[in-house]
């Protein structure tokens, strides 16, 4: 089935860097891609919405400036978190439609790549 | 506020038990509604997904979808130590958007 890779894993970072995570959609092509944070026990939050070609949709309260996302291709978005603090420090998911359209046991279907622990220290 | 409604449990079931899993949704467009599984420290996978009234079974879950009553459920049957999680409701109304509920946090005691 459709596999959306995402690297890396686990990143440990110093206060005031930036820090690059990649979401990778393998052999189906992500016109969209969501990109997700999740503090500990807490649920998913929706950062952003991610269009190829385009400029991404942020949610309320997220700041564009801060987490900088790029959808260059259809295969491939990326989050950089710029100057992170340690309130930074979280899992951040993206996750892509690879669901067929219209109805039936695949549509619509939203698959989540592995997540990307970031802690900065 | 469109809003997708879990209880946070935790939920506790006995080894063998049926788990019961239940999950209100606010938006009535939603067309589509999604279980899925989350263990600590990893991604959400995909249990099962539901559009049409009624029940949908696959091996120990089935997925039941009343949208008179704007309530999704899932029960999994046999339950085992291995389905101990947090399981998240989401529902997706046709846009760009999927709505999340907060996710049950289920505990199967062997």
């Amino acid at each position: 089935g459709a596999v959306v890779s995402q690297h890396p894993s686990w990143v440990i970072c110093k206060s005031g860097t930036s820090v690059k995570i990649e979401c990778r959609s393998l052999d189906f092509q992500a016109t969209t891609m969501f990109w997700y944070r999740q503090f500990p026990k807490q649920s998913l939050m929706l950062m952003a919405t991610s269009n190829e070609g385009s400029k991404a949709t942020y949610e309320q309260g997220v700041e564009k400036d801060k987490f900088l996302i790029n959808h260059a291709s259809l295969t491939l978005s990326t989050l950089t978190v710029t100057s992170a603090h340690p309130e930074d420090s979280s899992f951040y998911i993206c996750s892509a439609k690879t669901g067929t359209s219209g109805r039936g046991a695949r549509a619509n279907v939203l698959t989540f790549g592995a997540g990307s622990r970031l802690t900065v220290l | 506020q469109k809003e997708v409604e879990q209880n946070s449990g935790p939920l506790s079931v006995p080894e063998g038990a049926i788990a019961s899993l239940n999950c209100t949704y606010s938006d009535r467009v939603s067309q589509s509604f999604f279980w899925y599984r989350q263990y600590s420290g990893k991604s959400p996978e995909l249990i099962m997904s539901i559009y049409s009234n009624g029940d949908k079974e696959d091996g120990r879950f089935t997925a039941q979808l009343n949208k008179a009553s704007q309530y999704v459920s899932l029960l999994i049957r046999d339950s085992q130590p291995s389905d101990s999680a947090t399981y998240l409701c989401a529902s997706w109304a046709g846009t760009y958007k999927y709505i999340f509920g907060t996710g049950t946090r289920l505990k199967v005691l062997a």
